[in-house]
């Protein structure tokens, strides 16, 4: 089935350093979709990309789709404390309108 | 305006045992998606629900069933509890049933543990 894999795992970067976390789809998305977990928390939506190629940029945040549709990333410019979190990002299941999620990659910031 | 409400927020429950799990979309929303998030993994989709009928089902047995409301709150229910049911259960609500620009919802979730 389909299956969406997110790399690297874990992060662990000094307060300041760049982070980027890679998304990769086994199957063509109509559309991508990034959310945070915070530690305890819940995911929260962060921005959804439609277009082959298509960058957005959110304030310190980068997020791109690849131009085939199956890949994206994440590109966070010198971190925050406030960035710590679980990023994941999610694609429209095969066939159906229900998001599959990936496996997330976790950042943790030394302050 | 509120935002999705999941009830309970946490729940401890005996192997075997029924339990039911509810949730109230945003005002205007009429997709339902449930998704349950093992510690360390991502959410795992369980149902999806548009207009009160059944749009998608995960890869879960049947002892997983829900529902949605003429209201569209929604309610995911549990049968034979196992040990391995133990996680975040995560209600998401959305305008369309992609999510469309605005994303899905979540709300804060129901941690149940089996034991």
């Amino acid at each position: 089935g389909q299956q969406v894999m997110q790399i690297p795992q874990y992060q662990h970067v000094q307060e300041g350093e760049d982070f980027t976390t890679y998304c990769n789809s086994s199957t063509t998305l109509s559309n991508i979709q990034w959310y945070k977990q915070r530690p305890g928390g819940h995911p929260v939506f962060l921005i959804q990309l439609v277009k082959s190629g298509e960058v957005k940029k959110q304030k310190r945040l980068t997020f791109q789709f690849g131009e085939a549709k199956k890949n994206s990333s994440l590109h966070i410019t010198a971190t925050q404390t406030t960035d710590v979190g679980t990023y994941f990002c999610a694609g429209p299941r095969t066939g159906r309108r229900a998001l599959t999620f990936g496996s997330g990659t976790r950042l943790q910031v030394q302050p | 305006d509120a935002g999705v409400t999941q009830s309970p927020t946490h729940l401890i429950k005996t192997r075997g045992q029924h339990v039911t799990l509810r949730c109230s979309p945003i005002s205007g929303h009429k997709s339902v998606s449930w998704y349950q998030q093992v510690l360390g993994q991502g959410p795992q989709f369980i149902f999806q629900y548009y207009e009160k009928e059944e749009r998608g089902r995960g890869n879960f047995p049947d002892r997983f069933s829900a529902r949605q409301f003429p209201n569209y709150s929604s309610e995911l229910n549990v049968n034979a509890l196992l040990l391995g049911d133990s996680a975040l259960y995560l209600c998401a609500s959305s305008l369309v049933m992609e999510g469309g620009r605005d994303g899905y919802t979540f709300g804060s979730g129901t941690r149940l543990t089996v034991v």
